[in-house]
């Protein structure tokens, strides 16, 4: 089992509508969850964290976290064609003693006019 | 607006010739990443350094690859010789690790090909 799981995608969502991007992740001790989002050609960039279990809604963003699930999502509200990037899910897992950010291989998210 | 700074932002060499990035972390910050990302792979982190002390390099080739923070706004990733499969996107990353956790800045990353 990979430490930090996507769907590869695409995943196709009308204008408009709600995207829903998944992600597990292997070690019950994590305690940190990041989203970012990477645009073709450019660097991952930071859009939400969340620490614990239940919701965190940032404008049209909301990170979902079930720890007993080992399951962390984000839902994307009135997605926008601008929103079309790849979004990498981020877990910090311990690693020697130290908590080491692991990224997800990412969910290509595209949106249709 | 602050930001991660990376030099050479493209860097094309000859297999077997040293390549050396260079990264200029956000002042203030004590966390350091560098990262690898390419299409099979995704993102591998290579090293990891806080308060510039190296803490995990665990994920990078030893016999090659070298990574330093010689002060607090410069670290170094070095491969020495390259090899054509270290074509890569190479990202280095920062972030101010206190009381939390609040993620990291990445900077715009050196795209290599070694040819």
């Amino acid at each position: 089992q990979k430490e930090v799981e996507q769907n590869s995608g695409p995943l196709s969502v009308p204008e408009g509508a709600i995207a829903s991007l998944n992600c597990t992740y292997s070690d019950r001790g994590s305690q940190s969850f990041f989203w970012y989002r990477q645009y073709s050609g450019k660097s991952p960039e930071l859009i939400m964290f969340i620490y614990s279990n239940g919701d965190k809604e940032d404008g049209r963003f909301t990170a979902q976290l079930n720890k007993a699930s080992q399951y962390v999502s984000l839902l994307i509200r009135d997605s926008q064609p601008s929103d079309s990037a790849t979004y990498l899910c981020a877990v910090n897992l311990i690693r020697g003693g130290s908590y080491i950010p692991t990224f997800g291989r990412g969910t290509s998210l595209i949106v249709h006019p | 607006d602050a930001r991660v700074t990376q030099t050479p932002r493209h860097k094309v060499t000859e297999m077997g010739q040293e390549v050396t990035m260079r990264c200029q972390p956000i002042l203030g910050h004590n966390t350091v990443f560098w990262y690898r990302q390419t299409m099979m792979q995704g993102l591998e982190l290579l090293a990891y350094f806080r308060n510039r002390a190296p803490l995990d390099d665990s994920g990078m080739p030893k016999d090659r690859f070298s990574a330093e923070m010689p002060d607090a706004t410069l670290a170094t990733l070095k491969i020495q010789p390259s090899e054509p499969r270290d074509s890569a996107v190479y990202f280095c990353a920062s972030g101010a690790l206190g009381g939390g956790d609040y993620g990291y800045t990445f900077g715009s990353g050196t795209r290599l090909t070694v040819v």
